[in-house]
């Protein structure tokens, strides 16, 4: 069974640094992996998709690389912002549909103004 | 479209009572989840729907829960009887079949006192 654990739990920086949003899973036969934001009492909103056969993605300030031998992938946020406060979950996919997604319990970002 | 809708946002009730929890998905999706979020286990899927039929219910944690999609617009996650260990955020998520990207309604918060 597929787990995805997601370090730090929670993270308070102040604005304008450069930060990394680690993710981990068990079983590295997977298609793709996502990044997700999830703002207070909000859904969740893709932020980004890295294929199984890629190694980054990149959209605006947000950088996302995955090493899929090693099961890792990390969420680079630069020059943060009181703005990108929320939390930020990994989800992983294994096939079969979206049901073969398996979620991290997230990072819980705050940016200190 | 206005994306995935669920309501209500917010649900008080006594122990015992039953619970009904609603969803309308994107227009044109043929796949629905119900999720649930809680703090000490994160998202967790309940149950999927690929063109209205029920396809793995296994995340269903017991008999007391059960769901139904009538329609390809409508479905709805039912607790009867409810228990406080049910409180939890409760996410309905549409999408394609076999299309990873999956679409977040903005989740119903159930407190059970």
């Amino acid at each position: 069974k597929q787990e995805v654990t997601q370090i730090p739990a929670a993270l308070s920086v102040p604005e304008g640094e450069n930060l990394v949003l680690n993710c981990s899973f068990t079983d590295s036969a997977i298609y793709n992996l996502q990044w997700f934001r999830q703002d207070p009492g909000k859904g969740l909103t893709s932020l980004l998709l890295i294929q199984s056969s890629q190694r980054e993605q990149t959209s605006g300030r947000l950088n996302a690389s995955l090493d899929k031998s090693s099961g890792r992938s990390t969420l680079y946020i630069a020059a943060s912002q009181p703005g990108d406060s929320a939390t930020y979950l990994c989800a992983v996919y294994s096939g079969g549909g979206a049901d073969g997604l398996t979620f991290g319990k997230g990072t819980h970002l705050i940016i200190q103004p | 479209d206005a994306g995935v809708i669920q309501s209500p946002r917010h649900e008080v009730t006594e122990m015992g009572q039953e619970v009904t929890l609603r969803c309308k998905p994107i227009s044109g999706h043929n796949s629905l989840f119900w999720y649930r979020q809680t703090m000490m286990r994160g998202l967790e899927l309940l149950i999927y729907f690929n063109n209205n039929v029920p396809i793995d219910d296994s995340g269903m944690p017991e008999d007391r829960f059960s769901a139904k999609m009538p329609n390809a617009s409508f479905s709805t996650l039912k607790i009867q009887p409810s228990e406080p260990r049910d409180s939890a955020v409760y996410f309905c998520a549409s999408s394609l079949i076999g299309d990873t990207e999956a679409f977040f309604g903005q989740g119903t918060r159930l407190t059970v006192v």
